[in-house]
């Protein structure tokens, strides 16, 4: 069955950054667009971007250009997030989710909290 | 970038009755739209793509319609199961959005 297992909650302090993981089981990596959205406490989603494990490619919403790098390693199945310059403005629940634009398998979500 | 709009927040049905949640599109999507289910403390649950296409496993009370710019999602006999936050979301162009949300809870 596909897993989508992401890595443990992280308390950061501002200016930080962090890198998020992804690893996925239960089908063949490659063949799926990754996506990571964002869900800020007691808020709605919001779509960060994409990466093609197959070649790396990246497609991003302008609003995380500057903020998120999407990764992958193809060696162990895993998905990468590396998040920069946090601010309060960070501190969220990051999802990795699979899928052929509609996003059909969730992982379980990783809390980020930034605070000093 | 199309902007998802749930014209409901909040929506309190009694127990097997029906609900039809509303989400328009600032632009023409194609169908292009799905629907999820988020429970609190959980990732959400894909429930509908293709705004008709029932996920496997999903109950057969869900439905989706719509075309255009306009899309529903419809449950009917609700369940004390299904209270929860329900969003569409467009995927016929990036950045993918999502509405707002409508937030289901038993009258």
């Amino acid at each position: 069955q596909v897993q989508l297992q992401q890595s443990g909650a992280e308390l950061v302090k501002p200016g930080a950054s962090v890198k998020l993981s992804c690893k996925a089981s239960g089908y063949t990596f490659t063949s799926y667009y990754m996506y990571w959205v964002k869900q800020r406490p007691g808020q709605g989603l919001e779509w960060i971007g994409e990466i093609n494990p197959s070649n790396g490619g990246t497609n991003f919403n302008e609003k995380f250009k500057s903020k998120a790098t999407l990764t992958v390693d193809k060696s162990s199945s895993t998905a990468y997030m590396q998040l920069s310059s946090l601010t309060s403005e960070d501190s969220a629940v990051y999802y990795c989710t699979r899928g052929g634009n509609r996003f059909d398998y969730w992982g379980q979500g990783t809390t980020l909290t930034v605070s000093s | 970038d199309i902007q998802m709009t749930q014209s409901s927040s909040y929506l309190s049905v009694s127990l097997g009755g029906r609900v039809t949640i509303t989400c328009k599109a600032s632009d023409h999507i194609n169908n292009w739209l799905a629907w999820y289910q988020q429970k609190p403390g959980n990732a959400p649950r894909l429930l509908i793509s293709g705004a008709t296409s029932l996920e496997t496993g999903v109950p057969s009370r869900f439905s989706g319609s719509g075309s255009g710019k306009d899309y529903t999602l419809s449950i009917t006999s609700l369940q004390t199961e299904d209270v929860a936050t329900y969003y569409c979301q467009q995927y016929w162009s990036t950045p993918y959005t999502f509405g707002g949300g409508t937030k289901l809870e038993i009258k």
